[in-house]
C-alpha cells in the first residue's frame, strides 16, 4: 500500500525556523511534492525532489533520502503568513502518474 | 499566466439537481486534474486527463462525469449527489502527464442539500 506521515501539527515563533518532516512508503517513487495550503484556499506548488539531497527557494528549503523514504521541509524566518497546512505529496513508479497527497502539517506561527 | 480558473466558486445543490462544474487554463498545458478535498483531509485524485483523453478515473461513483471538450477546458457535470458529495472540488493542470509543477485552481465549494 502506499502510506505518507507527517506531524499533524506544529508551532513556531515569528522568525524562528521550522523543519517539517515526512516519511513514505510508496510502491516505487518518481518524485517529491511539498505544498502550501491556507485554509480555505487551494495547494501552492512549493518544491519538487526527485534526487537526493537539498533544494533551495529563497525562505523555503526541501530535502530528500530516497533511500530512508524522507523528506523535509525547512522554513527559515518564519512570517505570520506562513501560518498554514504543509502537506507532502509523492507520485509514486506505478498508477499512471497519480500524486498521493498526505494529511497535511498544520503549522501555527505565534509572534 | 500561471492561472487556473474554476467557476463556479460555490455551488448549492439539490440531490435531483444536474450541475456542473468548470475549469480552465491557458498555459498550453496537456493533463488536467479533477481532486475532491475534504475538510481538514489531504485532496483525493478523482480523474486525470491526459491529451483531452481520460487517463485515469479513481473509481469514482457515475454520479460524477468529467468531460474535456478541448486542450483548455475540463468540466464536472453533477447528478443526483449525495450529501456526504459535499466538499472543495480542486481543478489542477501540468504541463504533460507527470509533469513536475501541478497548478491548483482555488476551487469550488459544493454543498449538496
Amino acid at each position: 500500500g502506499q502510506n505518507i506521515d507527517q506531524p499533524t501539527e506544529m508551532t513556531a515563533t515569528e522568525g524562528a525556523i521550522v523543519q517539517i518532516n515526512c516519511t513514505y512508503q510508496t510502491s516505487g517513487f518518481n518524485g517529491l511534492f511539498w505544498y502550501q495550503q491556507h485554509a480555505g484556499e487551494a495547494p501552492t506548488f512549493l518544491s519538487y525532489n526527485v534526487l537526493d539531497g537539498l533544494e533551495e527557494k529563497g525562505r523555503f528549503s526541501s530535502f530528500l533520502s530516497r533511500s530512508k523514504g524522507y523528506s523535509y521541509l525547512l522554513l527559515k524566518e518564519l512570517q505570520m503568513k506562513d501560518s498554514a497546512s504543509y502537506l507532502c505529496a509523492v507520485r509514486p513508479n506505478t498508477g499512471g502518474f497519480k500524486t498521493i497527497f498526505g494529511a497535511g502539517t498544520r503549522l501555527f506561527v505565534k509572534a | 499566466d500561471t492561472e487556473v480558473t474554476q467557476t463556479p466558486k460555490h455551488l448549492v445543490m439539490g440531490m435531483t439537481n444536474k450541475k456542473s462544474l468548470k475549469c480552465e487554463q491557458h498555459m498550453g498545458h496537456r493533463a488536467m486534474y479533477w481532486y475532491k478535498q475534504k475538510a481538514k483531509k489531504p485532496p483525493e485524485l478523482m480523474f486525470v486527463y491526459s491529451y483531452e483523453k481520460l487517463s485515469i478515473n479513481e473509481s469514482v461513483p457515475s454520479r460524477f462525469s468529467p468531460e474535456c471538450p478541448n486542450s483548455s477546458l475540463l468540466n464536472l457535470h453533477l447528478h443526483a449527489l449525495q450529501p456526504e458529495d459535499s466538499a472543495l472540488y480542486l481543478c489542477a493542470s501540468s504541463q504533460i502527464l507527470g509533469g513536475n509543477t501541478i497548478y491548483f485552481g482555488e476551487g469550488s465549494w459544493l454543498t449538496v442539500v
